[in-house]
């Protein structure tokens, strides 16, 4: 069975913190690994990884794959309140995506 | 605007009663997928279609139905066969089934 592991579950950080998010997974026919922000509804696209050791970045986020220990990371420098969310990672195997339960994040002032 | 829309944000039924979600995007993508969302949990698979007049059973189809008419367009049906079907729905679109998934802003579904 497919299974995708997040931690930690949440996260409580003052602002301007570094925060590592992990995403470890089991799936057969791995594909990708994605990750989503989540705030009050949809998840919003993030990053999508598919060679290991490759790291993505987007301003203050970052996120890299290792194919070798089926995991990766979600890197957040500078922390602000508005990176508070539900950071959710999903791996694509085959038709759709497995998602992990997600990591919440507060980001206190 | 290209996106993905769902309604109603909100939808309150009571047990027994069919009701249908709407999701219609117009981004041109071939593959829409119904997630569901519960509390605490990540999002599961209901159903998925990678054309039109095709679908296929996601990991907890049961108790749900779906149709893909137009490509625009991927309406989900929860029957009263559905046993807990008070959740938050997501309906999500890419360019095909090996792209990134963008998701609508959901429908919160209560059923009394």
């Amino acid at each position: 069975e497919d299974k995708v592991v997040q931690s930690p579950l949440s996260l409580v950080v003052h602002e301007g913190d570094t925060v590592t998010l992990n995403c470890s997974y089991e799936v057969t026919n791995f594909r990708s690994l994605l990750w989503y922000k989540q705030e009050k509804k949809a998840p919003t696209f993030l990053f999508m990884l598919t060679s290991s050791g490759i790291e993505k970045k987007s301003g203050r986020l970052s996120s890299i794959l290792d194919k070798k220990e089926l995991s990766s990371i979600l890197n957040i420098t500078a922390t602000q309140t508005g990176d508070s969310a539900i950071y959710l990672c999903a791996v694509e195997a085959g038709y759709a995506l497995n998602f992990g339960k997600g990591t919440s994040l507060l980001v206190t002032p | 605007d290209g996106g993905i829309t769902q309604s109603p944000k909100y939808l309150f039924r009571k047990e027994g009663q069919n009701v249908t979600l709407s999701c219609e995007q117009n981004l041109n993508h071939d593959a829409m997928y119904w997630y569901r969302q519960d509390p605490g949990q990540g999002l599961r698979l209901i159903y998925y279609s990678q054309i039109v007049n095709d679908f296929q059973k996601g990991d907890i189809a049961e108790g749900y139905s779906v149709s893909r008419e137009k490509k625009e367009s991927f309406p989900l049906t929860v029957t009263s066969a559905q046993k807990n079907p008070t959740a938050f729905y997501l309906c999500a679109s890419s360019r095909d089934i090996f792209y990134e998934q963008y998701f609508g802003p959901g429908t919160r579904l209560t059923v009394t």
